[in-house]
Order: structure tokens, then C-alpha cells, then sequence
């Protein structure tokens, strides 16, 4: 059973604050993990995909880094603004190659 | 362009009743999944279809749960005899080329089905 770790649960920080979550997955058999932001009332929206170990990717102020030797990802937030309140959530792929296998997710709130 | 659009939105319904959730993916995609994310839990895998054919429903929980997607484009999930536990946000995914979770997902805004 491939299981995917999102810590912590939730965070609450305050704006201009810089924060980062940690997603961990089995390190055996990698192939690739998303990254995906989830609004409320909203669509999860792709952040990133990365395959490579040693990958970083950046997206404005949100970048993310990826060890699949250890099997963790950090997911950065610099300096955090109330519209990056969201939950965070990140995704391994299944055996069979044919789909997303997601961790619990990371729910931020900025307040301001 | 328009995304990935499911309807309803929010869906109410006794137990033991039939419901059908329907999707529609992005013009052009071939890759479409189901998800489903109960409280307090991320998005579980249901089903993945490359094209007409289910190349995977592993993920589906029991044969209560069916899924269709007949010309290759708009699926509809149905489920019957509801039980309260299937009580959840449906959500689906496209792809725009095969290889299942290798390549970005576009989701949908999900079904928020409750079942009374």
C-alpha cells in the first residue's frame, strides 16, 4: 500500500510570513509527485510535477524541492499573503502507474 | 478555455436512493478520473478511463459504484442504493495525453453529494 504523509495538518501563520510543509512517500518504486492547491468552493489547481531527485520548482512565491532517495517533498511559501489560504496537497502515483494517490493535505490560513 | 465542469454541484438524497454525477472534461482530453474525498481525508482514487474503456477501476469501493464514459468524452458516475458513508465531494480529472498519474491533472470544482 503506497501511503503519502502531509505534515503538519493544518497551520495558521500571519501575513508577510514565510512557511513550508513536508510531504513524505514511499521512496521505493518513484515515478513522480504533484503538487496541488485546493481553494475552498474552488478546483484543486496544479502546482507542480516533479520527477527528478534534487528537482526544484518555482511558481512566484511557492516553490517545492524533491529527495526521492529519502522520499520527502518541502512545499515553500514566501512570504504568505491571506489568497494563499488554502489547502495543500500533494500526490504520489499508484502502482499501476494509472493514477494519483494523495495525502491528507496541509490547510494554511494567512490572516492579515 | 472552459475547464473541466461537473454537475450538480451539491447533491441531496435519501439512502438507498440511485444518483448520477456527471462530468465533463476538457475538448481533447483522452485521460478522465473520479475521485472522491470523504472528511477529513485527501482525494481517494475511484476510477481512470484512456479514451471509451476503463483502464483501471481498482479504486472503485464496491459494485454499488459504476462509471461510463461512452463517446470518449462526458462520464457519469452513478451510484445506487446510496449509503450514508458515500456521503463526500466527487471530484473528476483530464488529462490531455495517456499515462495516468505521469502527467498533470486539470480537476473539476466536484459533486458535494450528501446522503441522508
Amino acid at each position: 500500500i503506497l501511503n503519502v504523509e502531509q505534515s503538519p495538518q493544518s497551520l495558521h501563520v500571519q501575513e508577510g510570513d514565510s512557511t513550508n510543509f513536508t510531504c513524505s512517500f514511499p521512496s521505493s518504486n518513484f515515478y513522480a509527485l504533484h503538487w496541488y492547491r485546493w481553494e475552498t468552493a474552488k478546483s484543486p489547481e496544479a502546482l507542480f510535477v516533479m520527477t527528478l531527485n534534487g528537482d526544484e520548482k518555482k511558481k512566484g512565491r511557492i516553490s517545492a524541492t524533491l529527495n526521492t532517495k529519502e522520499g520527502y517533498s518541502y512545499l515553500y511559501i514566501k512570504g504568505s499573503q491571506p489568497e494563499d489560504s488554502a489547502t495543500y496537497l500533494c500526490a504520489s502515483i499508484n502502482q499501476a502507474g494509472t493514477a494519483l494517490i494523495f495525502g491528507k493535505g496541509t490547510t494554511l490560513s494567512v490572516s492579515s | 478555455g472552459a475547464g473541466v465542469s461537473q454537475t450538480p454541484s451539491n447533491k441531496v438524497t435519501e439512502k438507498g436512493k440511485y444518483v448520477e454525477l456527471r462530468c465533463d472534461p476538457i475538448s481533447g482530453h483522452t485521460a478522465l478520473y473520479w475521485y472522491r474525498q470523504s472528511l477529513g481525508q485527501g482525494p481517494e482514487f475511484l476510477i481512470y478511463f484512456q479514451g471509451t474503456g476503463a483502464a483501471d477501476d481498482s479504486g472503485l469501493p464496491n459494485d454499488r459504484f459504476f462509471a461510463v464514459r461512452p463517446e470518449g468524452s462526458v462520464s457519469t458516475l452513478k451510484i445506487q442504493r446510496t449509503e450514508r458513508g458515500d456521503s463526500a465531494v466527487y471530484l473528476c480529472a483530464s488529462s490531455l495525453t495517456p499515462g495516468g498519474g505521469y502527467n498533470e491533472q486539470f480537476f473539476g470544482p466536484g459533486t458535494r453529494l450528501t446522503v441522508l
